[in-house]
């Protein structure tokens, strides 16, 4: 099983700053995903990130917004850009093993002032 | 709405109690999993069904996929306090990216 690191694990920020967040995975992997989960909400897929393409993004969510770099097979970072309150959220990233069980990091709690 | 519907949202029982949550989905699905969240954390698998299996058992866990109802349930058998958490089910279509239920909150008390 993949083996996932964030960083940081929590943050407050003030409105209208940047956060980028950074996902670390212990085995080289090609898909990456960026969810977002708003307090007592499921979880919302932000965008698929593949090594060497744009990500991938979910209606509802803008590169502008989230931009995602993807460098190598092992590391994606997520930027949640010009923040407001609504943006305060847990932010995971997880990966795809053999198109069957996903694994989770343990998760950005980041909480906009 | 993408998301199908988890029930109950919330559910709390005394230690040693069975736990049963259930889920359903709008689409066709390759596999359907379980997984646990707790406090806001990360989320952890639990366990995986694909289409063609009606039943799976994990430890303590049982898990049933009605591909005719769309539905899948969990069973959590002799609940104890550590299995506080909340639990996601996640179907997988076509895609092969998961789409997530509301989740169930479980309280297990001592």
């Amino acid at each position: 099983s993949a083996v996932i690191s964030q960083k940081p694990s929590r943050d407050i920020c003030q409105r209208g700053t940047s956060l980028t967040i950074q996902c670390q995975v212990d085995s080289q992997v090609t898909m990456m995903f960026w969810y977002r989960q708003q307090p007592g909400q499921s979880l919302t897929l932000i965008a698929t990130a593949n090594q060497g393409s744009e990500a991938t993004y979910e209606s509802g969510f803008v590169i502008d917004k989230f931009p995602i770099s993807r460098p190598n097979l092992t590391f994606s970072t997520l930027t949640v850009s010009n923040m407001s309150p609504e943006d305060s959220s847990i932010y995971l990233c997880s990966v795809w093993q053999d198109y069957n069980e996903q694994f989770f990091g343990p998760g950005t709690r980041l909480t906009v002032l | 709405s993408q998301q199908g519907e988890e029930d109950p949202q919330a559910l709390s029982i005394q230690e040693g109690e069975n736990a049963t949550m259930n889920c359903s989905y709008k689409t066709s699905i390759n596999n359907l999993q379980w997984y646990r969240q707790n406090s806001g954390r990360g989320l952890v698998h639990l366990i995986l069904i694909r289409s063609n299996e009606r039943e799976k058992h994990s430890g303590r866990l049982r898990v049933t996929l009605d591909t005719s109802k769309k539905s899948s349930s969990l069973l959590i058998t002799a609940s104890r306090a550590a299995d506080t958490a909340s639990y996601f089910c996640a179907w997988v279509g076509g895609s092969y990216i998961p789409t997530f239920g509301r989740g169930t909150s479980l309280i297990v008390h001592p």
